[in-house]
Parts: structure tokens; C-alpha cells; sequence
């Protein structure tokens, strides 16, 4: 069965520090790759999905970046982390073949820059 | 463009009352779909409906889509306590690849 690991659950960091975040999906190749971020009480907003290795599409300008090293590992980086980056962060897969399926969700990482 | 509105923003029901919800969208799609998010953890998938369908029942959950209006529905009937969660749309582009969430609607079922 597919499985999506995102980790860590909950991170506290510094103005100014580095940030990685990583997700790791199971049981599925190739499959579309998403981060979203998502404010206290806000929708989702989509950062950035990939379609195969080293494919990113960024739809936002920010002080964020993707990473897909690996068919099934998605990396969220900051070289220096904002204040308004903080937020909940949401890595999703689902796959593609070009018809529409379900997206399946990590459980997400609470960021909070202080 | 990210697109995708839910109203209300919030709903405050009683248990065994009917839920709706509401979703409208900017732009052509393919399909609709709506996803459960309980307080602080990942979205679960309910149901999708595709730009060919007017209405759709998985269990208590019925979904209707108006593509003229681009606008969708979501209805919980006889809504449980457990029912309380935040619930979203969600839309593709044509090409499939990319994936919109609307802005949600927090739903709380009294017991």
C-alpha cells in the first residue's frame, strides 16, 4: 500500500537559519509531487509540485525552494527563514497518466520562525 | 492562479442537522473534488465528481456540480459530532498537474 512520510511533525527556528523539510512517499512510482503551505485558518496555498526528478514548478515567489533528488523524496529548503515563513506545511502525491486522481497527504509540518 | 472559494467560511450546526457548503472556481476544469482536514493534520480525500457529472452520493456525503456557474456543493446530511473538521475543494488545471485547494469551511457539529 502507498504510504507518504513527512517529518518533523513540529519545528521551532531562528530568523535567519536554514530550513529542510522532507517527504518521502512509498508503494507508487512516478508519481506528482506537491508542498503547500496553509496560514492558521486559511486554505491551501499550492508552493510547488513536480512532475519526475529534478522537475519543479514554482507558483509563488518566495524564499522557499524544492528538491526532488529521488523519484519518491520531495525537499523544501530556505537558505534564510522569514518571520512570514512561518505556517503549516503540506506535502501531498498523487499520480497523474493524465486522468485526475486523489491526492494523498503527509501529516504535515507545523513551522514556526521566531 | 490558484482559484477555489468555499463559503461560509464557517458553519455551527446541530447533530442530525444538514450541512452545506459551497465552492466556486475561476477558470475550466476537469473534475472537482473535496477533502476532509481535521484541526492540524493532513486532508483526507471524500469524493470526486467529474466536469461531466451533475451529482454525486458516497454515503451521507451528496456533491452536485454546476459547470455553467462553476460553482460546487457539498451536503452532510444527518452530521455527526464527529463530522467536525474543515473541509475543501480542490480543482485541476487541464493538464492534471496542477492541484488548487479553495480557501475551505470550518464546520462544527454540536452534540
Amino acid at each position: 500500500s502507498q504510504t507518504i512520510h513527512q517529518w518533523p511533525a513540529t519545528l521551532v527556528q531562528p530568523v535567519g537559519s536554514p530550513l529542510s523539510l522532507e517527504c518521502t512517499v512509498e508503494g507508487t512510482s512516478n508519481p506528482n509531487l506537491y508542498w503547500y503551505r496553509q496560514a492558521a485558518g486559511r486554505g491551501l496555498q499550492l508552493l510547488f509540485y513536480s512532475v519526475g526528478i529534478g522537475q519543479i514548478s514554482s507558483e509563488v515567489p518566495q524564499n522557499l525552494s524544492a528538491s526532488r533528488p529521488q523519484d519518491r523524496q520531495f525537499i523544501l529548503s530556505s537558505k534564510k527563514l522569514l518571520l512570514s515563513d512561518s505556517g503549516f506545511y503540506l506535502c501531498a502525491w498523487r499520480t497523474t497518466g493524465g486522468r485526475t486522481t486523489e491526492a494523498f497527504f503527509g501529516q504535515g509540518t507545523r513551522l514556526t520562525v521566531v | 492562479s490558484q482559484q477555489g472559494e468555499e463559503d461560509p467560511q464557517a458553519l455551527s450546526i446541530q447533530e442530525g442537522e444538514n450541512a452545506t457548503m459551497n465552492c466556486s472556481y475561476k477558470t475550466s476544469i476537469n473534475n472537482l473534488q473535496w477533502y476532509r482536514q481535521n484541526s492540524g493534520r493532513g486532508l483526507v480525500h471524500l469524493i470526486l465528481i467529474r466536469s461531466n457529472e451533475r451529482e454525486k452520493h458516497s454515503g451521507r456525503l451528496r456533491v452536485t456540480l454546476d459547470t455553467s456557474k462553476k460553482s460546487s456543493s457539498l451536503l452532510i446530511t444527518a452530521s455527526r459530532a464527529a463530522d467536525t473538521a474543515s473541509y475543501f475543494c480542490a480543482t485541476d488545471e487541464y493538464n492534471f498537474n496542477k492541484f488548487y485547494f479553495g480557501s475551505g469551511t470550518k464546520l462544527n457539529v454540536k452534540p
